[in-house]
């Protein structure tokens, strides 16, 4: 199947600094989408990216889906303590109907106050 | 402000014995789908369904099934659990153009011993 590849598997940083991730494939995708888990909770989305080359922002969250179609960035500012969880990112496979989304391997992130 | 609901939130079973996790959506949303986590692989879809009375495989279908006879139930059921069905258990729902947007419960932790 589909392979997403997400680095770092995990960070632990300071209150106050600034996050990246990322997340690469070997396909094209048209559709990325970032989500967070929290600790005990189902997954939750935060930014939906549907164009390449497109940079949203949510909060101090901003994504990025790659020029080529192959990748997409997060990046949170000023980092603080509920910012913990599991971050995935997940592309869409083909365009209508059922949602069919493929999962990254998540980045773990923990944020000491 | 329900979202989706999933029973039971633990749940530990023997080898070969058979049950039942239930899952219901509030939002009379089309599109219904279950995954399953385990360390380091993110999240794999097992079944989903596109409306009442249609199903269809994901990528991890092996062991289970599942039926939609109502918009706000889909559950899964493990026919004789496997120790290698031990996993943390989440169901999504999301409207048929939901770009991507998928609402999750809070999930199922499965032991099988």
């Amino acid at each position: 199947g589909q392979q997403l590849n997400q680095s770092p598997q995990s960070m632990f940083i300071q209150e106050g600094e600034d996050v990246s991730m990322n997340c690469t494939s070997s396909s094209i995708f048209n559709t990325w989408l970032w989500y967070k888990q929290d600790p005990g909770e189902g997954p939750v989305l935060l930014i939906a990216l549907y164009k390449a080359g497109e940079l949203t922002s949510n909060g101090r969250l901003t994504a990025q889906f790659g020029i080529t179609r192959k990748d997409s960035f997060l990046n949170i500012s000023a980092s603080i303590p509920s910012d913990v969880g599991i971050y995935f990112c997940a592309v869409q496979l083909g365009n209508t109907g059922f949602q069919k989304l493929v999962f990254g391997t998540g980045t773990r992130l923990l944020v000491s106050p | 402000n329900a979202g989706v609901t999933q029973t039971p939130k633990f749940q530990v079973l023997k080898t070969g014995q058979s049950m039942t996790l239930q899952c219901a959506q509030d939002m009379n949303h089309e599109y219904m789908s279950w995954y399953r986590q385990d360390p380091g692989m993110g999240l794999r879809l097992i079944h989903y369904s596109v409306g009442a009375g249609i199903t269809d495989q994901g990528e991890v279908p092996n062991g289970y099934n599942v039926s939609r006879s109502t918009t706000e139930d889909f559950p899964l059921r493990l026919l004789s659990a496997a120790p290698s069905q031990t996993s943390v258990y989440f169901c999504a729902s999301s409207q048929g153009q939901g770009l991507g947007k998928l609402f999750f419960g809070s999930g199922t932790q499965l032991s099988v011993l």
